[in-house]
C-alpha cells in the first residue's frame, strides 16, 4: 500500500516558468513532510520541509503547500532554472516519532531552455 | 565536514553469495537509516538506530537481511545468500536526534548476477 504518491512520473516545464510538483498521502498520522531532490549517482539532498501546523514554506525559489484536509501537498519552483532537473521525492514522517521516511516514487523535472 | 560516506559505491555479486555494506554518518548524528531503491521505485525503510536504543528493523524484507552499529559511528548492512530481487540502490542517512531532516549518502548500487 502506497502511503506517499508521487503520481506524475515526469514534468517539463521552460526555464523561466513555474514547476509545480504534487504529492498525495494517505497515512493521516503523518505530520512532517519533506521534499528531497536527487541527482544521477548521487544521494537525495534535502530541499524543503513543511510542519503539519502550518500550510505554506518558502525558501527562496521553492514554496511547499501543505493542504491537510485533502492530504496533498505541493513543490513550487519559480523561477525553473535547468539546474532544476532532476528527481524529487516526496517524503513524510509519522506524528510524535522523528525516524523512519515514508518516501514517494518521485517525479522526473526537465527544465528545458 | 564530511557528509555521509558509504563503501563500496557499485558492488556486483553472484548469487548466493553474502554482501556486506558500509556507511559512515556524519560525525555527531546519533541516528541512522538504511534505505534501498529498487529500479523505478521510491525509497523503501529497511532499519533504523538510534544511540544505544534497540534498533527499528521493522522494513528489513527478510531473515537474510541484518544490520549492526558500532556505538554512533559506523553501519554494516549484510545480507546473506543475495537473490536477484535483492538488486538495488542502499542508501544510507544519519541526522541529530529527533532532527526530521536525513542527510543520504550517494548509496551502494549492488548488482546480484
Amino acid at each position: 500500500d502506497q502511503q506517499v504518491k508521487q503520481n506524475s512520473p515526469s514534468l517539463s516545464v521552460q526555464e523561466g516558468r513555474i514547476s509545480i510538483l504534487n504529492c498525495d498521502y494517505t497515512n493521516s498520522m503523518f505530520d512532517y513532510f519533506l521534499w528531497y531532490k536527487k541527482y544521477p549517482a548521487e544521494g537525495p539532498t534535502f530541499l524543503i520541509s513543511i510542519s503539519s501546523i502550518k500550510d505554506k514554506n518558502e525558501d527562496g525559489r521553492f514554496t511547499v503547500f501543505l493542504n491537510k484536509s485533502a492530504k496533498h501537498l505541493s513543490l513550487h519552483i519559480v523561477p525553473s532554472q535547468p539546474g532544476d532537473s532532476a528527481v524529487y521525492f516526496c517524503a513524510a514522517s509519522a506524528r510524535g516519532t522523528a525516524s523512519k521516511l515514508t518516501f514517494g516514487t518521485g517525479t522526473r523535472l526537465q527544465v528545458t531552455l | 565536514g564530511a557528509g555521509v560516506s558509504q563503501s563500496p559505491s557499485n558492488k556486483v555479486t553472484e548469487k548466493g553469495k553474502d554482501v556486506e555494506l558500509r556507511c559512515d554518518p556524519i560525525s555527531g548524528h546519533t541516528a541512522l537509516y538504511w534505505y534501498r531503491q529498487r529500479l523505478g521505485q521510491g525509497l523503501e525503510f529497511l532499519i533504523y538506530f538510534q544511540g544505544n536504543s534497540a534498533p527499528d528493523k521493522s522494513g528489513l524484507p527478510s531473515d537474510r537481511f541484518s544490520a549492526e552499529r558500532t556505538g554512533e559511528s559506523v553501519s554494516t548492512l549484510t545480507i546473506q545468500r543475495t537473490q536477484q530481487e535483492d538488486s538495488a540502490v542502499y542508501l544510507c542517512a544519519s541526522s541529530l536526534r529527533g532532527e526530521h531532516i536525513q542527510y543520504f549518502g550517494a548509496g551502494t548500487r549492488l548488482s546480484v548476477l
